[in-house]
């Protein structure tokens, strides 16, 4: 089965700088990668998601981009805000009734 | 739109009991939800896949006599955490995808999650 890798555990940047977080899969047959965010206690929010078409996704601040050859894909976080601090997890799904197979997350803190 | 909601939100219990959670599509129908379950300071773990009218597809280590779900209707599917003990003790989350979807890049609308305490 679908076995997704993500690092680093924990990134600590200082507010304005950039964040990156990276993702492995396993399943050449995964075809959707999307990032969500997880606030303490809430429930996982989509932030940005690409399909296996694709190289690159931006959406204002955020970006994500895959590499299908090396099956990994990144998210990218410019100009962070103390409103970014929270747990991101990278997912990977592929046509088996859409089951997301999630990362380990990364806990992000941004120092104002 | 696309609202997922969960209940009840919070939920303490005796060992030994057994504590159902529903989780409901409010402005969707939704043919496939699924379960989650988050330990503090983890990821989600996928649990099962429940398709309306049909068993629930569950992932493997996951005991489908423990964790019973139902999914009677577009709109709800149920957990029932039978015989509970404190290692079951969690944060459930379930997540729905439209009955229009047609594939996998589609989004799925996550609920706000259920914390279990088993005492």
């Amino acid at each position: 089965g679908e076995n997704v890798e993500q690092h680093p555990s924990t990134l600590s940047v200082q507010e304005g700088d950039s964040a990156v977080i990276k993702c492995t899969y396993s399943d050449s047959a995964s075809n959707y990668f999307p990032w969500y965010k997880q606030e303490l206690g809430k429930r996982p929010q989509l932030i940005i998601d690409i399909r296996s078409n694709v190289g690159e996704k931006k959406d204002q601040r955020i970006a994500v981009t895959l590499n299908k050859t090396a099956k990994h894909f990144s998210l990218h976080i410019t100009e962070t805000q103390p409103e970014d601090s929270a747990v991101y997890f990278c997912a990977a799904s592929n046509n088996q009734g859409g089951k997301l197979i999630f990362g380990q997350g990364t806990e992000l803190s941004v120092k104002p | 739109g696309a609202v997922v909601s969960q209940h009840p939100s919070r939920v303490i219990c005796k060992s030994g009991t057994s504590v159902k959670i529903e989780c409901r599509s409010l402005d969707f129908q939704a043919t496939t939800m699924f379960w989650y379950r988050q330990f503090p300071k983890q990821s989600l773990m996928l649990m099962a896949t429940s398709n309306e009218g049909s068993k629930a597809t569950y992932e493997q280590g996951v005991e489908k006599d423990k964790f019973l779900i139902n999914h009677a209707s577009l709109t709800l599917s149920t957990l029932t955490v039978t015989s509970a003990h404190p290692e079951d003790s969690s944060f459930y989350i379930c997540s729905a995808r439209s009955r229009l979807a047609g594939g996998p890049g589609d989004e799925q609308f996550f609920g706000p999650g259920t914390r279990l305490t088993v005492l």
